[in-house]
């Protein structure tokens, strides 16, 4: 199983500070993707990142692959309460159509 | 299209009850999964479909089963349940080959205790 560590584990920050969580592997992943999960609900998939080096962003996320394709981050500018829960990594092993490894997570809370 | 579906939301079942977990979705997606979050512990997948009346196990299927005999539903059975088996529990779909590129589309989940 190709693991997929991410660090944080827990991020607790105010709101309008700017935050960094990453997402590494030992192994070579095709493609990565974060996934955000609200309490009580299921995750929901934020970007796709296919290329070695790809930036992708979205409103205040900025995503990056990197260049070896063994790990991502996530940079979130100027936090707000609704960015608070868990943000998951995941990638599909290789010679899998179907299958994600998922990472543990980084649980997000942004106070007011 | 309301998208993936599960039923019930909650559920208290006591050492050796039964239940099955509903999944249904509407948006036409082949594969079909389960998975178990535990606090800490991510996403484990504990059963797949690719199609109706294929399934297959995943990283963590003892103690469960599934039968898929439509594309649209998925059900997740426990036979004997036990403490081990209190969790959230996930389905979601995808189309195929897509999982990598379009990912996977999950319901709200089923919080499930046994006591």
């Amino acid at each position: 199983t190709q693991l997929l560590e991410q660090s944080p584990q827990f991020l607790s920050i105010q709101e309008g500070e700017n935050l960094t969580v990453y997402c590494n592997s030992s192994s070579v992943f095709s493609s990565l993707q974060w996934y955000r999960q609200e309490p009580g609900e299921g995750p929901v998939l934020l970007v796709t990142v296919v290329t070695g080096g790809e930036v992708k962003k979205l409103k205040r996320l900025t995503f990056q692959f990197g260049d070896a394709r063994k790990d991502s981050s996530l940079h979130i500018t100027a936090a707000q309460p609704g960015d608070t829960g868990l943000y998951l990594c995941a990638g599909p092993p290789p010679n899998s159509g179907y299958a994600l490894n998922f990472g543990k997570g980084t649980s997000l809370l942004v106070t007011p | 299209n309301a998208g993936v579906t599960q039923t019930p939301k909650f559920r208290i079942l006591k050492i050796g009850q039964s239940m099955t977990l509903q999944c249904t979705q509407d948006m036409n997606h082949n594969y079909m999964y389960w998975y178990r979050q535990d606090p800490g512990m991510g996403l484990k997948l504990i059963y797949y479909s690719v199609g109706a009346g294929i399934t297959d196990k995943g990283e963590v299927p003892n103690g469960y089963n599934v039968s898929r005999s439509t594309t649209e539903d998925f059900p997740l059975r426990l036979e004997l349940a036990a403490p081990s088996q209190t969790s959230v529990y996930f389905c979601a779909s995808t189309l195929r080959g897509t999982s990598g590129k379009l990912g996977q589309f999950f319901g709200p989940g089923t919080r499930l205790t046994v006591l």
